[in-house]
């Protein structure tokens, strides 16, 4: 199972909105609606910011929304603030018990 | 609250056996699948297997002829090991909280705190 697509990174100005974009397959994305985004800031492990393609943990700000159409799952980030820069990972499930994680993206806050 | 609590060591030799072992704390293991994903310095995340609450185990197919997650319910514990380890195995380890099966929701949402494993003589 290869892993997922993700750009290597991208910026956005405070305010803005960005879209990380997430590339897989019939036997990952495309099949389940298993797909969750994680932030992870330097120095700290991952934190779930959506699971189940859309969903928000509580304590979550509603600026962060996750949607997926076919195999790509998209996570976007509306009203970018400094705090927001950091690596983002997408993970799926995928066939026969398994999942698998994009390669990040390290988003910067202009 | 439930909290993660890992436990091992920081430095394995090459050829040896990694080990792991993270103890869940504040709740129960039951309904949920239980994970290692580990991070190489600079890199990516990477999910290495589960163990859920009946005990059955999968793997990462490109790690699989090499790891065993195992479940201990008398000690809310569950242990990773990782055979003839390479310093390609040297990386951030992590034990995490995934799947509710009750629920049907997916999501790495409790995670411990990381261990620095180093494979080297």
């Amino acid at each position: 199972q290869s892993a997922l697509t993700q750009p290597r990174s991208l910026s956005g100005s405070p305010g803005q909105s960005v879209t990380i974009s997430c590339t897989g397959t019939s036997s990952d994305i495309g099949g389940y609606d298993f797909v969750s985004w994680y932030q992870q800031h330097p120095g700290k492990a991952p934190k779930v910011i959506i699971f189940d393609v859309t969903k928000r943990p509580s304590g979550v700000p509603a600026r962060f929304s996750g949607s997926k159409s076919g195999n790509t799952a998209s996570l976007t980030i509306s009203g970018l603030q400094a705090e927001d820069e950091a690596d983002y990972y997408c993970c799926s499930y995928a066939v026969n018990y398994i999942w698998v994680f994009g390669g990040g993206t390290k988003l910067t806050v202009l | 609250q439930v909290q993660l609590q890992q436990s091992g060591p920081g430095l394995v030799k090459p050829a040896e056996t990694l080990s792991l072992t993270c103890t869940v704390s504040g709740g129960s293991i039951s309904r949920y699948y239980w994970n290692f994903i580990r991070q190489p310095p600079g890199e990516g995340l990477e999910w290495i297997g589960y163990v859920d609450y009946s005990g059955t185990s999968n793997y990462n197919p490109s790690l699989k002829s090499r790891v065993t997650i195992s479940l201990d319910m008398s000690k809310s514990q569950f242990s990773l090991k990782l055979t003839s380890a390479t310093a390609a195995d040297t990386a951030v380890y992590y034990c995490a909280r995934g799947f509710d099966d009750s629920r049907g929701q997916d999501a790495f949402d409790l995670w411990g705190q990381g261990t620095v494993i180093t494979v080297s003589a």
